[in-house]
């Protein structure tokens, strides 16, 4: 079967960095994508990758290994606007999208 | 201007009853999904159209059936609620599923319709 594995939680300071992990099992694979969900609200798209390497964006990075399976979104200097859930999103072979059930990033004064 | 439009965003009804979603895109996408995101936070798709056809329809029970008047919108049609529909529904869309590989395109998704099943 097709599985996606996230942390449910993390928590981070303002100020400091954050990694969250996403490793990902699919049928084929024709990218990774990250989403944030602030509650109550819907997911909006934060990153895409399909080689391996480090994708830079603002304070936002993601990093992919596709031997390893493996994914991470990177977070620079956390703000309180950060909190939200991160979820982490593969497209598989069919081009159907297999999502993770997402991280809460809890972001602390 | 709403790229991907929702209505109702909260809706409360009985057990046993049938309701409808309706959902619009602006954006000229070829593509339209419907999504159950339920209280463990997973976003499962439910359905997808491409130019009015069904592409991807997942193991969702027949109570659930989408309805494409035209590329512009899909709505969601629900018979017979149960209490385990209680979710929320995302409609997202996107140009040809093709396009979301390589990231020339991503999936924009509206606003949520929180339907509780009383």
């Amino acid at each position: 079967g097709q599985n996606i594995d996230q942390p449910t939680e993390m928590t981070a300071t303002e100020g400091a960095i954050v990694q969250i992990n996403c490793t990902y099992q699919t049928s084929g694979f024709n990218g990774l994508f990250w989403y944030q969900q602030h509650a109550g609200e819907a997911p909006t798209f934060l990153s895409y990758n399909v080689l391996d390497g480090l994708e830079e964006k603002g304070r936002f990075s993601s990093f992919l290994s596709r031997s390893k399976g493996y994914s991470y979104l990177l977070l620079k200097e956390l703000q309180m606007k950060d909190s939200a859930s991160y979820l982490c999103a593969v497209l598989d072979s069919n081009y159907q999208l297999i999502w993770g059930a997402g991280t809460k990033l809890i972001i602390k004064p | 201007d709403t790229a991907v439009s929702q209505t109702p965003k909260y809706l409360v009804t009985q057990m046993g009853n049938d309701k409808s979603i309706k959902c619009e895109q602006n954006l000229g996408h070829d593509t339209m999904y419907w999504y159950k995101q339920d209280s463990k936070k997973f976003l499962k798709i439910m359905f997808s159209y491409n130019n009015k056809e069904l592409i991807i329809n997942e193991t969702v029970p027949n109570r659930f059936s989408p309805k494409s008047p035209d590329k512009a919108h899909l709505n969601l049609h629900i018979n017979s609620l149960e209490l385990g529909d209680s979710a929320v529904y995302f409609c997202a869309s996107s140009q040809d599923v093709s396009e979301l590989a390589g990231g020339r395109d991503t999936q924009y998704f509206g606003p949520g319709t929180r339907l509780t099943v009383l």
